[in-house]
């Protein structure tokens, strides 16, 4: 069955920068975009950005651009999100999402 | 707008229908998933395509479409279903809705 394995908690300084990984399993991992969505403690949802697996190309929202790095290996068909200069308000759960099946997510808590 | 709107919360009691709308100019042009997101969980995906149910999520969910707004639709809703329930479409920034915290009771 389809399966996104996620990297474990990560607890970060403010400016330092967080990479999560998402193995992927049970299907063709470059036959789907891999997106990337975030959700503080009470909140919704908020989608940060995608990552076609065959070419590379990514595209993120608007809020996180310069800071958000969207990387993959297809030999161990893993992504990885890269979010730097953290904030506390970066503190939430990071999920990365495939075609049809989520990751369990990562907590990233950001504290001084 | 690339907006997407739901309201912020449906209340049914168990066996009746709950419907969840979701508005957005980019409807008319962008397919709509819905997401189903449990306390402590991650989502689970439980209509694509606007109207299209994945495999293993029961008949009573249904999805449909009138103009720029898409609604999710759960006949007979059980406790179980209980949950936030979250739209989707792939376009412009704010790709998800605000959530709809659906109760029965």
């Amino acid at each position: 069955q389809v399966q996104l394995v996620q990297s474990g908690a990560e607890v970060k300084k403010p400016g330092a920068s967080v990479k999560v990984s998402c193995k992927a399993s049970g299907y063709n991992f470059t036959s789907n975009d891999i997106n990337w969505v975030r959700q503080a403690t009470g909140q919704g949802l908020e989608w940060m950005g995608w990552m076609n697996p065959i070419s590379g190309h990514t595209g993120s929202a608007q809020r996180f651009q310069g800071r958000l790095t969207m990387t993959r290996n297809t030999a161990i068909t893993t992504a990885y999100m890269e979010l730097s200069s953290l904030t506390s308000e970066d503190t939430a759960v990071y999920y990365c999402v495939g075609p049809a099946d989520w990751g369990q997510g990562t907590r990233v808590t950001v504290s001084s | 707008s690339s907006e997407l709107t739901q309201p912020s919360s449906v209340s049914v009691s168990p066996g009746q229908t709950a419907r969840i709308s979701c508005s957005g100019d980019i409807l008319a042009k962008k397919y709509v998933r819905w997401f189903q997101q449990k306390a402590g969980q991650a989502p689970v995906l439980v209509i694509y395509k606007d109207t299209e149910r994945p495999s293993g999520i029961p008949e009573r969910f249904s999805g449909s479409i009138s103009g720029t707004t898409v609604t999710l639709t759960i006949s007979g809703a059980q406790v179980d279903d209980e949950a936030d329930y979250y739209c989707y479409a792939a376009s412009g920034n704010n790709r998800f809705g605000g959530g709809t915290k659906l109760t029965v009771l």
